[in-house]
């Protein structure tokens, strides 16, 4: 059954630096998610992609953050210079269309220190 | 941002009984409903969904039920197994105008199954 894969699945970092979170989703998928998870709380939406632009975006996502779909198959999200309290959980996710059913990747977990 | 809301931080629940878990909402603006189950160090998984149009949608063990006069959605497991131990995440989507698929979460509800 296909699945979206992340890499690396942990990420140890020192406070400002910079790092790139990458996924490979669901190889007939159209839109393509990133949400965060920080310990203890919900899990929380950051960017949707579509046709090589972003959709939507939260306020989390600010000018620290951007993402890329750099080939046909990847899709990154990078931070620019990392704080401490960018440590969390974060997932990618694909859907077929918009509206539709996200699938999760197993997620990155990212420590900043 | 408390748009979706599980208010019970756990259920535990016999093994071969009805779990039953329960999501609030106030957008009256969602219009796709999503239960996803998460093991810890795991991504979540999808189990079944729900759109507005419908009351009701069945798969396998799980049901899910739609009340939008009250706002309401609960995910039905019948019957329970040990297996399904894990967090279940209530999410919902509103379709349209500016947003396209952004999932809100609520908080999540740790399901304990006992043999």
């Amino acid at each position: 059954e296909p699945e979206v894969t992340q890499t690396p699945s942990h990420q140890v970092t020192q406070m400002g630096q910079e790092v790139i979170l990458r996924c490979v989703p669901i190889s007939n998928h159209l839109y393509f998610y990133w949400y965060r998870q920080i310990l203890g709380q919900k899990v929380e939406f950051l960017v949707s992609f579509y046709n090589n632009e972003i959709s939507e975006k939260s306020e989390i996502f600010d000018d620290q953050f951007s993402v890329e779909r750099p080939d046909g198959s990847n899709f990154t999200l990078k931070i620019r210079s990392t704080k401490l309290e960018d440590s969390a959980m974060y997932f990618c996710a694909s859907s077929v269309k918009g509206s539709g059913t996200q699938y999760f990747g197993p997620g990155t977990r990212l420590l900043v220190l | 941002d408390q748009q979706v809301k599980q208010n019970s931080p756990s259920l535990s629940v016999q093994e071969g009984r009805i779990s039953i878990l329960n999501c609030d909402y106030t957008n009256s603006m969602f219009d796709y409903f999503l239960w996803y189950k998460k093991y810890p160090a795991e991504g979540p998984t999808f189990l079944i969904s729900i759109s507005s149009i419908k009351d009701k949608n069945e798969d396998g063990r799980f049901t899910v039920f739609l009340n939008k006069s009250a706002k309401h959605l609960s995910l039905h497991i019948v019957p329970s197994q040990p297996g399904d131990s894990a967090v279940y995440f209530c999410a919902a989507s509103a379709n349209g105008g500016t947003s396209y698929g952004k999932l809100t979460f609520g908080q999540g509800t740790i399901l304990t199954v006992h043999p």
